[in-house]
């Protein structure tokens, strides 16, 4: 059974502060590993998806970058606007198939 | 706009009533998933569509729970008999499927409340 663990369960940082969070998985035939964006009371934002080792993408203040055991994103030097709850997802075998989430980090950027 | 709409947005019912959502996916997506969400856990997977073929269901899908999407165009998702422990945030998502397509698109969920 595939499984995604994320850590912390949140953050705490000072504007501009950077940090990482990981994301930490277990699944078998990985298709592709997602990051998404939720704010309080709205649905998952697409934010990345990566699809083998080594590869890297970037999004203003975000990086999500893949292992074969982990992803993680970094968030340099954060405003108080990149405040949410960030999930990792993975998908195994074919596209389209469903995503199985992790718990999610809850980052908190005070000005 | 050509994103995932979810309807309605909330829902408050009495325990033992029926509820039902309704998902439309963005236009041309042939895949439609379901997932649940409660406060501070990650979206739970319940069952996804290719057109109008539910392909899989989880073991969170009891049978007071039926998904459909006739036609391969819009979803529902109904709850029978609702139970209190059936609050949570059910959000809808689509894609291609396939490619570069595979992008996983949510709606902004329904909430639902069994009082």
């Amino acid at each position: 059974e595939d499984q995604v663990t994320q850590s912390p369960e949140a953050l705490r940082l000072q504007e501009g502060e950077s940090s990482s969070l990981n994301c930490s998985y277990t699944v078998s035939g990985l298709r592709g590993l997602f990051w998404y964006r939720q704010d309080p009371g709205k649905g998952p934002e697409f934010l990345f998806t990566l699809y083998s080792a080594g590869e890297e993408k970037e999004k203003e203040r975000l990086k999500a970058t893949l292992t074969k055991k982990e992803s993680f994103l970094h968030i340099t030097a954060p405003k108080p606007e990149d405040s949410a709850t960030y999930l990792c997802a993975v998908q195994a075998g074919a596209a389209g198939n469903k995503l199985t989430f992790g718990g999610g980090t809850r980052v908190l950027v005070k000005p | 706009d050509t994103g995932v709409s979810q309807d309605p947005r909330h829902k408050i019912t009495k325990r033992g009533q029926n509820v039902t959502f309704r998902c439309d996916p963005i236009s041309e997506h042939n895949r439609l998933y379901w997932y649940r969400q409660t406060l501070g856990q990650g979206p739970e997977f319940l069952t996804y569509f290719q057109n109008e073929a539910q392909l899989e269901k989880s073991r969170l899908l009891s049978d007071r729970f039926s998904a459909e999407r006739p036609k391969g165009s819009f979803s529902t998702l109904e709850i029978q008999r609702t139970e209190q422990g059936d609050s949570a945030m059910y959000l809808c998502a689509s894609s291609l499927g396939q490619g570069i397509g595979n992008t996983i698109y949510f709606g902004e969920g329904s909430w639902l409340t069994v009082v």
